[in-house]
């Protein structure tokens, strides 16, 4: 039980593109996920706390116009990388729970 | 402010051998840490987790100690196999909740046969 999945697992885009990551609790509900960043051999960095039915709550310095969030079900959350630029390529991984926080398996976005 | 951060990056044991990891945290009022063990290209695995109230808890070949006098974590790994080999991270939840996590550097263990 308590399996996250991510969709796409990797993706390619052009500067310039808009790009959108889901996250779904395959087998259980959550009011709450959470949406982090990993760059190359660095930690995870906390994004945003996506709250099903209002808005997504985000980190210090993360750009809430730039990282459209949206979570319209408790199974459901999407990133969108808006006007994706080369520096936002990186390891997004995205994580479920109320409670104990499930992991998804992550989306590697290279943006050429 | 608050930071966890671990000692070393990189840890290269013999299999067989037991690990230990080490993470050292700044922020007194952290009650709940977790360790992750995360595989190249795979989001995070859940290892074992410890609440402030206690100082040490065992599973299945690991251990976690805590030591809130000098506000210091370490996960002990026995036996280590080599498909132990990861990167392990200590985090820490605050106010009760598993929620807005903050993540160490990250340890890299790696496991010769």
């Amino acid at each position: 039980g308590a399996v996250v999945s991510q969709h796409p697992s990797w993706v390619i885009c052009k500067s310039g593109t808009s790009v959108k990551i889901e996250c779904r609790s395959l087998d259980f509900q959550a009011t709450t996920m959470f949406w982090y960043r990993q760059f190359p051999k660095q930690s995870l960095m906390l994004m945003a706390t996506s709250n099903e039915g209002s808005k997504a709550t985000y980190e210090q310095g993360v750009e809430k116009d730039k990282f459209l969030i949206n979570h319209a079900s408790l199974t459901l959350s999407t990133l969108t990388v808006t006007s994706a630029h080369p520096e936002d390529s990186s390891f997004y991984i995205c994580s479920a729970g109320d409670r104990e926080q499930y992991f998804g398996p992550g989306t590697r976005l290279t943006v050429t | 402010g608050e930071s966890v951060g671990l000692h070393l990056p990189t840890l290269s044991v013999q299999e067989g051998d037991n690990s230990i990891i080490n993470c050292a945290y700044s922020n007194s009022a952290s009650d709940y840490f977790i360790w992750y063990k995360q595989e190249s290209g795979k989001g995070p695995q859940f290892i074992i987790d410890i609440r402030s109230n206690m100082d040490k808890r065992q599973g299945q070949r690991v251990t976690v100690l805590l030591n809130k006098t000098v506000k210091h974590l370490s996960l002990q790994i026995a036996a280590t196999q080599p498909g132990d080999s990861a990167v392990y991270f200590c985090a820490r939840a605050g106010g009760g909740s598993q929620g807005n996590l903050i993540f160490g550097k990250g340890t890299k263990l790696s496991v010769k046969p």
